[in-house]
């Protein structure tokens, strides 16, 4: 399976946009980038998927490095309610795939 | 919208007790998967099931089995419970057209 690499943690002040990368350097050719959420004392959270091009939701933007090599996951204005572990994840596009989750980004957000 | 349905939400068994996990996926969700995440762990994925067949296996110990059924609902089944197997339990489910999976609250099985 692809890995990807993520900061352990990060911090971030409330109302603020907050900008959460990932490595993905043996990216394949069919595999998404998808991120997902872990807020306390709940289940994973689906944010957002690409392929290419960049992509816009009403959670978060993310942002595809033209080689595919990177992503960012962009929350524009960060709440308290926004913290949470972050998971940057590739599934492969060809397959119904089963999430293999890292140690994600821990996100914390100042008041 | 509907979401995922799992139950029980708390569960205490004793070791070497069975437990029944159930799963109820969203509606017109044909693929349903389960996940364990240990205390202060990240998830780890158990096995998958599509159209009522298995279709992925992760690190499920043989002690473990589970199954979807004709509704689409499915239980993971856990026999001769041990202090380790103590940890939360998610269900996921998505639709065969779709990638991102919908994950339901979890139960917490605690072994003692």
């Amino acid at each position: 399976d692809a890995k990807t690499t993520q900061p352990n943690s990060m911090e971030s002040n409330e109302e603020e946009p907050v900008h959460l990368p990932c490595n993905h350097s043996t990216i394949s050719g069919t595999d998404y980038i998808h991120w997902y959420r872990q807020l306390p004392s709940q289940g994973p959270e689906y944010v957002i998927h690409g392929l290419t091009s960049n992509v816009n939701n009403r959670m978060a933007s993310l942002a595809i490095a033209e080689d595919r090599k990177s992503s960012t996951l962009i929350l524009h204005r960060a709440t308290l309610r926004d913290a949470a572990v972050y998971y940057c994840i590739l599934s492969d596009m060809n397959r119904d795939d089963k999430i293999i989750f890292g140690k994600g980004t821990r996100l914390h957000i100042l008041p | 919208a509907a979401g995922v349905i799992q139950s029980p939400r708390h569960l205490i068994k004793e070791k070497r007790e069975t437990a029944t996990l159930k799963c109820y996926p969203i509606p017109r969700h044909d693929t349903v998967y389960w996940y364990q995440q240990g205390p202060g762990q990240d998830p780890q994925f158990l096995i998958s099931f599509y159209e009522k067949m298995q279709s992925d296996k992760g690190s499920i110990p043989d002690r473990f089995s589970a199954q979807q059924f004709s509704d689409y609902h499915s239980e993971l089944n856990m026999s001769s419970l041990e202090l380790g197997d103590s940890a939360l339990y998610f269900c996921a489910s998505s639709p065969l057209t779709e990638h991102e999976q919908y994950f339901g609250p979890g139960t917490r099985l605690t072994v003692t």
